[in-house]
């Protein structure tokens, strides 16, 4: 059973534009939501992180989005640049073992 | 800076060879680390979580004998990868916490590019 699951498989922003990607989960034991950025050759590196009392946390052009009744939590990358070009992973758990999305390659256009 | 490193980047050898993947974190101790596995284009496989000390978990599905999980320090973990054949080529990666408690940051090595001829 696929724990998390993330979409779109791709996404290509304009550059100035919002990316917006979606992850859903399962266990509603879960109580750590982190996103993570992968750029190629290197492993991932945490971006933001929620956890499930809260609705929304913002850092600078990065929000996390999350609903609780329905399971699903949302990265929305504000004023998307060339330089966010990565791969994008969510991950949900506790008791720090977590479980990874499938992954996001987002292409921003210049 | 890096938190974890990981070493080699990228291996390349012949089917049947053992092949060993270091883990150090760095400037912390980690009690915990966790090995991943990672196919193209595809998310992080969590493969077992090596313990300080003891054996390690692994994951359903993973060979224990394939792929052995030494954590014989406090800043050191490796995975040695016996008898590779090509099936085994992969992107492995490495990664802890650097703290103590529950949903601490989680550290990723940068990878080691597993490629069997």
């Amino acid at each position: 059973q696929q724990q998390v699951k993330q979409s779109p498989q791709s996404l290509i922003v304009q550059k100035g534009g919002i990316s917006i990607i979606n992850c859903a989960y399962e266990n509603t034991a879960f109580d750590y939501f982190p996103w993570y950025q992968q750029f190629p050759g290197k492993g991932p590196a945490l971006l933001i992180a929620i956890r499930p009392d809260v609705s929304e946390k913002k850092e600078g052009r990065f929000t996390i989005s999350f609903n609780k009744s329905a399971k699903q939590f949302s990265l929305h990358i504000m004023d998307s640049q060339p330089g966010d070009s990565a791969t994008y992973f969510c991950a949900a758990g506790n008791f720090n073992k977590f479980y990874f999305g499938s992954g996001t390659k987002l292409n921003v256009k210049p | 800076g890096a938190v974890v490193s990981q070493h080699p980047s990228w291996v390349i050898c012949k089917s049947g060879t053992s092949v060993k993947i270091e883990c150090r974190s760095l400037d912390f101790q980690a009690t915990t680390m966790f090995w991943y596995r990672q196919f193209p284009k595809q998310s992080l496989m969590l493969m077992a979580t090596s313990n300080e000390g003891s054996k390690a978990t692994y994951e359903q599905g993973v060979e224990k004998d394939k792929f052995l999980i030494n954590h014989a320090s406090l800043t050191l973990s490796t995975l040695t990868v016996t008898s590779a054949h090509p099936e085994d080529s992969s992107f492995y990666i490495c990664s802890t916490f650097s703290g103590q408690g529950r949903n601490q940051p989680q550290h990723f090595g940068d990878g080691t590019r597993l490629s069997i001829l």
